[in-house]
C-alpha cells in the first residue's frame, strides 16, 4: 500500500490567515491526489481532486498543488467555516489510502 | 439531486452478523463505483473497498479483505457492507461514497469520492 503522511498534524490559526497543509506519498503518485474537509459530526467533503482541480461549489480560497510525492493544500484567507480536519487521499492505486489528517482550529 | 442514503445506526453484540446499506439516487447507479470508508472513534479515514454495481466487480483493501463483504443490488440501486461475526473493534462510523472518474489526457482516470453518505454508526458491545 502507498503510505500518506501529512504535516502538521494540527495547527492553530486566525481568521484571515493563509494556511498551508502538506501531504507526502511514500512513492510517486503523479497528480492522483485528492483533498477532503471534515467538520465534527459530519461526513467528509471533497475539496480538490487531481492535485489542483477545485471541486464544483468549493470556494476559490482553497487551492492545491504538487505532483510526484509532495503536495500542498492552501487556504488563502481562513474563514470561520474552514475550521475542520483536512485529509489527503491518493487515488493512484488500490487501496486509495488517506493521510492521517490535519486539524485546523482557532487560535 | 445526487445522494447516497445510508441505513440507520446499529448496536450489536460481538459475534453477531450485520448488513448495512447505501441507496443511491439522482444518477445512474450502475455507472459509478461505490466505496466504503471506515472512521473509528476519534480517528482518521480508512479506505475499505469498492464495488462496481454494473457488474459487481469488487476490490478490497488488504486490511479488510476477509473481514467484510461488499455487495450491491443494482435493481434497487443499493450497495451493502456486511460482517459475519462482529468484533468490538468494528465499532466505527461507516461512510459509503460514490467514486467518480475523470479521464486523463495521457490515458487512465483520476478517481475521487465526490458524493458521501451521512454515515452509519455501528456499535459492537457486550
Amino acid at each position: 500500500d502507498i503510505q500518506m503522511t501529512q504535516s502538521p498534524s494540527s495547527l492553530s490559526a486566525s481568521v484571515g490567515d493563509r494556511v498551508t497543509i502538506t501531504c507526502r506519498a511514500s512513492q510517486s503518485i503523479s497528480s492522483y491526489l485528492n483533498w477532503y474537509q471534515q467538520k465534527p459530526g459530519k461526513a467528509p467533503k471533497l475539496l480538490i481532486y487531481a492535485a489542483s482541480s477545485l471541486q464544483s461549489g468549493v470556494p476559490s480560497r482553497f487551492s492545491g498543488s504538487g505532483s510526484g510525492t509532495d503536495f500542498t493544500l492552501t487556504i488563502s484567507s481562513l474563514q470561520p467555516e474552514d475550521f475542520a480536519t483536512y485529509y489527503c487521499q491518493q487515488s493512484y492505486s488500490t487501496p486509495g489510502t488517506f493521510g492521517p489528517g490535519t486539524k485546523v482550529d482557532i487560535k | 439531486e445526487v445522494q447516497l442514503v445510508q441505513s440507520g445506526a446499529e448496536v450489536k453484540k460481538p459475534g453477531e452478523s450485520l448488513k448495512i446499506s447505501c441507496k443511491g439516487s439522482g444518477y445512474s447507479f450502475t455507472s459509478y463505483w461505490i466505496g466504503w470508508v471506515r472512521q473509528m472513534p476519534g480517528k482518521g479515514l480508512e479506505w475499505m473497498g469498492i464495488i462496481y454495481p454494473g457488474d459487481s466487480d469488487t476490490r478490497y483493501s488488504p486490511s479488510f479483505q476477509g473481514q467484510v463483504t461488499i455487495s450491491a443490488d443494482k435493481s434497487i440501486s443499493t450497495a451493502y457492507l456486511q460482517w459475519s461475526s462482529l468484533k468490538a473493534s468494528d465499532t466505527a462510523m461507516y461512510y459509503c461514497v460514490r467514486r467518480k472518474a475523470e479521464g486523463v489526457f495521457s490515458g487512465g482516470y483520476y478517481y475521487y469520492m465526490d458524493v458521501w453518505g451521512k454515515g452509519t454508526t455501528v456499535t459492537v458491545s457486550s
